[in-house]
């Protein structure tokens, strides 16, 4: 399986501390990006990360990419209930470039 | 942003039935759309890319007789589970691009066969 692997499962966190959820993935890569998916809904577009980028900000969005390590890391500062969500990254590489290749996925939970 | 509309949200077919699900690009045209499966709690799996005006292009192990793909317009790939069983209940996505690698999601489709 091409999956990569994200880490941790799940996070439970409190609102107003910041939330870092990492994914690993296993080949060469043209983009990373980051999901967001509400229990039972689709999914809403983050942040995408170029192969030649380290580091990208969108708001409270952090995003680190390692292509040495085959790694990505998105931190969500100052988290918020409605936060709540899973989270996914996903990578393309090569051919189509929106044909998508998924982590397993964090389920961030952010309590009051 | 470009918005993908996926319908129906939610079905609920019997044992043996066809069921089709509609994936729209309302505001680009899409020569290429993906569809997804996700079991609960789990990630997206890619289950096949759909081609407009050729066959659609499945992933190992997916079942081409079982899960037909039509992509006959620029802004439209359906999805029909032939001879639906429980085991093929989940939840189906499909994404679309207007260009680029970004991808834009349908809200999804949770199909239940009982």
């Amino acid at each position: 399986s091409q999956q990569g692997e994200e880490d941790p499962q799940a996070l439970s966190i409190q609102e107003g501390e910041n939330a870092t959820m990492n994914c690993s993935y296993k080949t060469s890569i043209n983009n990373l990006q980051w999901y967001r998916q509400n229990s039972g809904r689709g999914l809403v577009h983050l942040i995408l990360i170029r192969s030649n980028e380290r580091e990208k900000h969108s708001g409270r969005l952090r995003v680190t990419l390692d292509t040495s390590k085959k790694s990505s890391s998105l931190l969500i500062t100052a988290s918020r209930a409605a936060d709540t969500a899973s989270y996914f990254c996903a990578t393309d590489w090569g051919g189509t470039a929106s044909k998508l290749t998924f982590g397993t996925g964090t389920r961030l939970q952010v309590t009051l | 942003g470009a918005v993908v509309s996926q319908h129906p949200s939610w079905v609920i077919c019997k044992s043996g039935t066809s069921v089709k699900i509609e994936c729209r690009s309302l505001d680009f045209q899409a020569t290429t759309m993906f569809w997804y499966r996700q079991f609960p709690k789990q990630s997206l799996m890619l289950m096949a890319t759909s081609n407009e005006g050729s066959k659609a292009t499945y992933e190992q192990g997916v079942e081409k007789d079982k899960f037909l793909i039509n992509h006959a317009s620029l802004t439209l790939s359906t999805l029909t589970v032939t001879s639906a069983h429980p085991e093929d209940s989940s939840f189906y996505i499909c994404s679309a691009s207007p260009g680029g690698a970004k991808a834009f999601f349908g809200q999804g489709t949770r199909l239940t066969v009982v």
